[in-house]
């Protein structure tokens, strides 16, 4: 019963590098979402899907990029790494009205 | 602009009391409200579910929900230490039919000894 599952837990980045966040669900969710949640702050939504093949910005998608390609998969891109997207980074997915369910987070450091 | 309000606190209370934390949405449709409990450098868990107006209780908590007056509440009985954690209120975004929530900033609970 895995839920959401966010991998890695912890990366470091040096600055211009880039990565992909993987986040995969096992609940047959059409609804996936991408938050940044910074110290002692709300979520904010960078990217969402409402289906394989369907993505759309949220309220902070400059510096990133999404696709999903399948029903269980949503990667999150970093292209060019900046010290303001060190973050922990939160994987989400529901059906309808129901509620999100999270993964555990990755959290991100980028020095 | 859809909005999610919360005082962020923090709330203060000591163990064995009534903890009360409330939360107003902007958005008439809304037609989900869930109370999320986040504790520090963890991802949020759901702690309650509600849809129509009146009180549900699970346990130690009660949700309230009044869609006239646009305002959720989440009171914890018998509050304990371990209830110290982030509240994060989360109200389903009306008419986008696409699941996704609007998040308040969260009330910070502390349950004192």
């Amino acid at each position: 019963n895995a839920g959401v599952t966010q991998t890695p837990k912890f990366r470091i980045l040096k600055i211009g590098q880039s990565m992909t966040l993987q986040c995969a669900q096992d609940m047959n969710h059409n609804y996936m979402y991408w938050y940044r949640q910074d110290p002692g702050m709300g979520l904010k939504l960078i990217y969402y899907s409402v289906g394989a093949g369907i993505t759309d910005k949220g309220e902070v998608p400059n510096g990133y990029n999404v696709s999903r390609s399948t029903t269980e998969d949503f990667p999150l891109r970093l292209e060019l790494a900046a010290p303001s997207q060190t973050s922990v980074y939160f994987c989400a997915s529901n059906q309808g009205l129901e509620p999100q369910h999270f993964g555990d987070g990755t959290r991100l450091s980028i020095l | 602009q859809k909005e999610v309000e919360q005082n962020s606190g923090p709330l203060s209370v000591p163990e064995g009391a009534i903890a009360s934390l409330n939360c107003t949405y902007s958005d008439r449709g809304s037609q989900s409200f869930f109370w999320y409990r986040q504790y520090s450098g963890k991802s949020p868990e759901l702690i309650m579910s509600i849809y129509s107006n009146g009180d549900k209780e699970d346990g130690r908590f009660t949700a309230q929900l009044n869609k006239a007056s646009q305002y959720v509440s989440l009171l914890i009985r018998d509050s304990q230490p371990s209830d110290s954690a982030t509240y994060l209120c989360a109200v389903n975004g009306g008419s986008s039919n696409t699941g996704k929530l609007i998040f308040g900033q969260g009330t910070t609970l502390q349950v004192k000894p």
